[in-house]
């Protein structure tokens, strides 16, 4: 039970360039979610997902776009990439708990992204 | 929309003392879930605590404690006999089950040996 995965962990990119990062889990949850840590602002979430096929936005959507066409992978893609882009960017998923407990977010490793 | 607010940037407390790190939120539920995070040099968010606001009693897990105040929208951490391997980034956290997690800005403690 490899939890939560993020390939790659660390990349540079120059302005313009494109690149997806992947998020994989193997606890079978519906819902994931993509958020980017910057110095002194914690986590923000970028995009999300309740389920394979679906997709929403989250607070700071703008230069991204997802998919999850399948249930364990969850793409987040930047298709020109900017220096404002420059973060690290965490993946997640969520175990519900069901009725009486709490629900969990799980969070992998996190990518360090350069964009120069 | 929901606001947290971490209002120490930075801690530092001597190993085997007690720190406290202080948090406040603000929303208009009734029923939510409080997170504390801790993430250490190595990146990784690694869950510390969490406290479900219909619950009056506080959370404990081992040398970590809450103290929650619902109505002053309130829930610090305190960190008993502090070790070295306390040392990180803990971020305070909120959310209403399903949706996402609205974190703090974080406080970086630092344990002086």
């Amino acid at each position: 039970n490899a939890g939560v995965t993020q390939t790659p962990k660390f990349r540079v990119l120059k302005t313009g360039q494109s690149m997806t990062l992947l998020c994989a889990q193997d606890m079978n949850h519906e819902y994931m979610y993509w958020y980017r840590q910057d110095p002194g602002m914690g986590l923000r979430l970028i995009h999300y997902s309740v389920g394979e096929g679906t997709t929403a936005k989250g607070e700071v959507p703008d230069g991204y776009n997802v998919s999850r066409l399948k249930k364990q992978n969850f793409l987040l893609g930047l298709e020109s990439a900017a220096p404002s882009q420059t973060s690290v960017y965490f993946c997640a998923s969520l175990r519900r708990g069901g009725l009486g407990s709490y629900n969990e977010q799980f969070f992998g490793p996190g990518t360090r992204l350069t964009v120069l | 929309a929901q606001t947290v607010t971490q209002s120490q940037p930075e801690m530092s407390v001597q190993e085997a003392e007690t720190v406290t790190l202080s948090c406040t939120y603000d929303t208009s539920e009734s029923d939510y879930y409080l997170f504390w995070y801790k993430q250490p040099p190595s990146r990784q968010m690694i869950l510390v605590i969490r406290q479900e606001a219909y619950k009056q009693q506080n959370a404990t897990e081992n040398r970590f404690s809450v103290n929650f105040q619902k109505a002053a929208k309130s829930f610090s951490l305190k960190i008993s006999d502090s070790q070295l391997g306390d040392a990180a980034m803990y971020f305070c956290a909120y959310n209403l089950g399903n949706e996402k997690l609205t974190f703090g800005t974080g406080t970086r403690l630092t344990i002086i040996p």
